[in-house]
């Protein structure tokens, strides 16, 4: 069975660092792209990047490019999202999320994780 | 970037009623259009792909079909665990982009 395990909430205070993590198992890490999609409360969905874990090509939204960084343990399929100076607006609900393709991404999501809540406050 | 208007915000059907949910691309993006299922405190769920193929385990009262740049998901008989929110996303180029969400409720 396919699954993305991702890591525990986060409680933060504005310009902490942070870093989430996401847990692939069930397939070729190395071969699917991985990437990551933010919730906030009560709102949509908005897509910020993938990662081919091969390769280590990135391709961000142009609205988290500079804001995050994604990155990716090969050795024990793990994905990351990190911060380096978080803000209130950051506090969300973000999903790691898997783009079915092998080659050049198809971008959508066929793997879900069940999320790592952030919550971002003084 | 590509804008996905999704129409009715909301809609509230009863249980074997017929259901239809609207996307329309900003732009053409052939048919690279999903439609993902959401249900409260739980992650999205792909439910259809490609505009109109399903993945396996997806009940086959779902359907989606594509007009130009307007798509269209139906629920051809709704079911009560059908309650959730809906988007739609536009797989054609960077950055995906989604609808703003259909609330569903059962009556």
């Amino acid at each position: 069975e396919v699954q993305l395990v991702q890591s525990g909430a986060e409680v933060k205070k504005p310009g902490e660092s942070l870093k989430i993590s996401c847990k692939a198992s069930g397939y070729n890490f190395t071969n699917s792209w991985i990437g990551w999609v933010r919730q906030m409360p009560g709102k949509g969905l908005e897509w910020m990047g993938i990662m081919y874990p091969g390769d280590s090509d990135t391709r961000y939204s142009p609205s988290f490019q500079g804001q995050v960084t994604i990155s990716a343990d090969k050795s024990i399929s793990t994905a990351y999202l990190q911060w380096s100076s978080l803000k209130a607006s950051d506090t969300a609900m973000y999903y790691c999320v898997r783009d079915p393709s092998v080659t050049t991404p198809y971008w959508y999501m066929d793997v879900w994780g069940k999320g790592t809540t952030v919550t971002v406050s003084s | 970037d590509i804008q996905m208007t999704q129409s009715p915000s909301s809609v509230s059907a009863s249980v074997g009623d017929r259901v239809t949910i609207t996307c329309r691309a900003s732009q053409g993006i052939s048919s690279w259009l999903v439609w993902y299922q959401q249900k409260p405190g739980k992650p999205p769920k792909l439910l259809i792909y490609a505009a109109s193929s399903l993945p396996s385990g997806v009940p086959s009262r779902f359907s989606g079909t594509r007009s130009g740049t307007d798509f269209t998901l139906t629920i051809s008989s709704l079911q009560p665990e059908d309650s959730a929110t809906y988007y739609c996303q536009q797989a054609h180029s960077l950055p995906p982009t989604f609808g703003q969400g259909t609330r569903l409720e059962i009556k």
